[in-house]
């Protein structure tokens, strides 16, 4: 079945540098590939997604990067800010519609 | 997207009680799910809840354990049954809006613990 790691475990960056997360996948078949950002107390926010069949997605400070070939997808955020500060997740839809989840990434924004 | 609203947010419960936790939805959704999230872990799936027959469990959890109930298609229960401190953690719902859309959206968590 499908598998899912994520790292790193926790990143801290200084405040306005960029951050890079980074998840690879063990099924070909998986075709959707969300990021979860969440938040102390609250419950997992989809912040952006990529399709398999599109290579690189933006929202504004936020981009998803997917390599099919090599089976990894990465999340960059720009410019971080003090509320960036959150765990992030990555995930992998499967062949059964499943989401395959990461392990997370607490990231840090040092002021 | 969808509005999700889980009852309770939290709470603390004695050992070998149970805990009812509630989802509803502010429209029809096709899939509803339940997670489980225990301290500074990942999201583990507990079932799908199908609406009008049994929910589909995965692999460690079963009905006994974690009843769920699916009576329409914009609410859910699942029950927290005969609980021990291992039960504390975080119990999400989360809803797929319908089977061709992929995304999926997530209530604000019931934070449960068993003393």
């Amino acid at each position: 079945g499908e598998n899912v790691e994520q790292h790193p475990s926790t990143l801290s960056v200084q405040e306005g540098d960029s951050a890079v997360i980074k998840c690879t996948y063990s099924d070909s078949a998986s075709n959707y590939f969300p990021w979860y950002k969440q938040e102390l107390g609250k419950g997992p926010q989809l912040i952006i997604d990529i399709r398999s069949n599109v290579g690189e997605k933006k929202d504004q400070r936020i981009a998803v990067t997917l390599n099919k070939t090599a089976k990894h997808f990465s999340l960059h955020i720009t410019e971080t800010q003090p509320e960036d500060s959150a765990v992030y997740f990555c995930a992998a839809r499967d062949s059964n519609y499943q989401l395959i989840w990461g392990a997370g990434t607490k990231l840090i924004i040092k002021p | 997207s969808a509005v999700i609203s889980q009852k309770p947010s939290r709470d603390i419960c004695q050992r070998g009680t149970s805990l009812t936790i509630q989802c509803q939805v502010d429209s029809q959704v096709t899939m509803m799910f339940w997670y489980r999230q225990q301290p500074g872990q990942s999201l583990t799936l507990i079932a799908t809840a199908n609406q009008g027959s049994e929910a589909t469990y995965e692999s460690g959890f079963v009905i006994d354990k974690f009843p769920i109930s699916r009576p329409n298609l914009t609410f859910s229960t699942l029950t927290v049954s005969n609980m021990s401190p291992e039960d504390s953690s975080i119990y999400l719902c989360s809803v797929g809006i319908t089977t061709g859309v992929p995304e999926a959206f997530f209530g604000q968590g019931t934070r449960l613990t068993v003393v």
